[in-house]
């Protein structure tokens, strides 16, 4: 299998903050890579697909980038709303794994 | 927009089976050549990949389970289930149903099943 390591496990930032969020796999993934938004209470909902594409109706506020081992997830102004557990998750072979998570919180 | 709703007993025994059913609603289970899949989250927060279907009846089961899990699919009535067996404390998580394998989106609220005696 290959494995997802994020980092930070969890952040606090002040609103208005620029966030970075780093996943890494344990083996070359190319751009096969999703990030999810969870908020407290709700199912993961997909926030960006292939590295850095942004999902229908996300705001513009999130960025994705990233190949082969090492991928972000940059929030570029952090707000009340993005509170939140964010996680990675890959599709280069079976099984699909996921990272651990981030946990954001508002400083 | 297609929703999707999982089902079934919220409690299990050891040892004994866990089975829930995911209703698509607002399509087509058949529609789009998806794959559908099964996800779970522990108390930990850390999502597993359980395994997917298609319409076909194709599988492919995530191996940590060790042959545990059955996938199955019912398009008449745009449903498709997961039985995992010999139930331990571990299994205990909230399931989630979701379309697709490669990414997941939408998902299902979500399922707590507990396993306890």
């Amino acid at each position: 299998d290959i494995q997802m390591t994020q980092s930070p496990s969890s952040l606090s930032a002040s609103v208005g903050d620029r966030i970075t969020i780093t996943c890494r796999a344990s083996r070359d993934i190319t751009n096969y890579l999703n990030w999810y938004q969870q908020k407290p209470g709700k199912a993961p909902t997909l926030l960006i697909y292939d590295a850095s594409t942004l999902e229908t109706g996300v705001p513009s506020r999130f960025s994705g980038s990233g190949s082969g081992t090492d991928f972000t997830l940059t929030i570029s102004s952090l707000q009340p709303e993005d509170v939140a557990t964010y996680y990675c998750q890959h599709f280069d072979i079976l099984p699909r794994t996921f990272g651990q998570g981030t946990k954001v919180e508002i400083k | 927009q297609v929703q999707l709703q999982e089902s079934g007993p919220r409690l299990v025994k050891p040892s004994q089976t866990l089975s829930l059913t995911c209703t698509v609603a607002g399509g087509s289970i058949s529609g789009g050549g998806y794959y559908w899949s099964w996800i779970r989250q522990s108390a930990g927060k850390r999502l597993e990949w359980l395994g997917r279907i298609n319409t076909s009846g194709s599988t492919f089961y995530n191996p940590s389970l060790q042959s545990r899990v059955t996938m199955s699919v019912d398009t008449s009535k745009n449903q498709f289930s997961l039985n995992l067996r010999s139930v331990t404390a571990a299994d205990t998580a909230i399931y989630y149903c979701a379309r697709g394998d490669l990414y997941f989106d939408p998902w299902g609220q979500g399922a707590l099943v507990t396993v306890s005696s």
